[in-house]
């Protein structure tokens, strides 16, 4: 049974830090691992999905890594703003269908 | 492009009426799948639904419920409410069944008094 864990669940740093977020997986069988950031009490937006294929991507000042021998993704983001603050979900499918199985979450706070 | 549209935003219900929730999924995209997320459990899956057939249903009672329209809308449903369904209820769409890369709506906001 897949699960999905991130650490740290919550994390303050001042603005202009660079920081990583983690997110581990039980089972390494997987299709891809998608990125989710969510404001309070609002949706999902999604940020990066990497393929099973693939090692890492990018999207402006959030850069995704994915190692699926050892079972871990991590979510990189430059030079952090006021603005990035919020809960960061990473998620992966246990099989090719859309069912996602998510982490508890990172809860970031940047300070200004 | 509208993004993923659920409605209502927000619903109080009394314990034991039932309650139906609409999603409507991005234009072209077939696949919607819905999920609950409570403080306690995190994000949890319900079901999945392609081409009005349900692909895979979550871990949750016969009293939650869905379908999915030729149009691809969804509704969901859940009878004899529970306090314990008080949650935030979000829909994802994708663009076809195993396609995950799933883009989800602003949810519903239920509370159950």
């Amino acid at each position: 049974k897949q699960e999905v864990t991130q650490i740290p669940a919550a994390l303050s740093v001042p603005e202009g830090e660079n920081l990583v977020l983690n997110c581990s997986f039980t089972d390494s069988a997987i299709y891809n691992l998608q990125w989710f950031r969510q404001d309070p009490g609002k949706g999902l937006t999604s940020l990066l999905l990497i393929q099973s294929s693939q090692r890492e991507q990018t999207s402006g000042r959030l850069n995704a890594s994915l190692d699926k021998s050892s079972g871990r993704s991590t979510l990189y983001i430059a030079a952090s703003q006021p603005g990035d603050s919020a809960t960061y979900l990473c998620a992966v499918p246990p099989s090719n269908t859309g069912k996602l199985i998510f982490g508890q979450g990172t809860t970031l706070q940047v300070k200004p | 492009k509208a993004g993923v549209t659920q409605t209502p935003r927000y619903l109080i219900k009394t314990r034991g009426q039932q309650v139906t929730l609409s999603c409507s999924p991005i234009s072209g995209h077939r696949s919607v799948s819905w999920y609950q997320q409570t403080p306690g459990q995190g994000l949890q899956f319900l079901f999945e639904y392609f081409s009005e057939t349900q692909r895979n249903k979550g871990n949750f009672p016969g009293r939650f419920s869905g379908r999915q329209f030729s149009n691809s809308r969804s509704e969901m449903n859940v009878s004899t409410l529970e306090l314990g369904d008080s949650a935030l209820y979000l829909c994802a769409s994708s663009l076809s069944w195993g396609e995950t890369e799933a883009f989800f709506g602003q949810g519903t906001r239920l509370t159950v008094v």
